[in-house]
């Protein structure tokens, strides 16, 4: 099976600007999760997708956003940027509860 | 709500057995763990699930006390690919299925 894809894999934006990243789970896996990731603060979660509905949301702004696809594929969203959004943004998606998650390679941003 | 891992930084000597604590407050359905390698993705080693069931890579082993809540990540006979930062992943019971919040990981260099 083809592994998570994450698209782009490096972004440059300034402060201000909007972003979206994209993000395709393996084939049959219907849930994907994003997270994002400092030096600091680890593995921060941001938001789960099943089936087109997103079911679980951690502790950031409205700035993010995200959806999902009737491929299963998500995309998340940010407005505003901010400097301090400069993150490597993961998505995992896996077969459902009880099973583990593949990640992806990650998306790259910074924020100048 | 994000679990606690223990210790904080490990250093090995290949072949020294080490182990990586992981607790939460919350009652857990699952415990997820994962390794991270520098400039990579998160690869999956195991799942426990409430109830005993374990799916993960034959050569690595972990516990998980559902009573007191906590999973431990055992590595025998380290070797350098070992290295890298180990993070833990629970879901809690009733109200968060598929929302794997990580903890803070636990960074481990082996070392010849």
């Amino acid at each position: 099976k083809a592994g998570v894809t994450q698209t782009p894999r490096y972004l440059i934006k300034t402060r201000g600007q909007q972003v979206t990243l994209s993000c395709s789970p393996i084939s049959g896996h219907r849930s994907v999760s994003w997270y994002q990731q400092t030096p600091g603060q680890g593995l921060q979660f941001l938001f789960e997708y099943f089936s087109e509905t997103q079911r679980n949301k951690g502790n950031f702004p409205g700035r993010f956003s995200g959806r999902q696809f009737s491929n299963s594929r998500s995309e998340m969203n940010v407005s505003t940027l901010e400097l301090g959004d400069s993150a490597l943004y993961l998505c995992a998606s896996s077969a459902g509860t009880g099973y583990y998650r593949f990640f992806g390679p990650g998306t790259r941003l910074t924020v100048l | 709500q994000q679990p606690v891992q223990s210790p904080q930084a490990v250093i090995l000597r290949e072949g020294e057995d080490a182990v990586i604590n992981c607790s939460s407050s919350k009652a857990l359905y699952s415990v997820h763990w994962y390794r991270q390698k520098h400039g990579e993705a998160p690869v999956f080693l195991m799942i426990l699930l409430k109830g005993g069931e374990q799916k993960g890579h034959e050569k690595i082993s972990a516990s998980f006390n559902e009573k007191k809540q906590q999973s431990s990540l055992y590595l025998t006979a380290s070797q350098l690919s070992y290295s890298g930062t180990y993070f833990c992943g629970t879901e809690v019971m009733g109200t968060s299925y598929d929302k794997v919040i990580f903890g803070p990981g636990t960074s481990l260099s082996v070392i010849p």
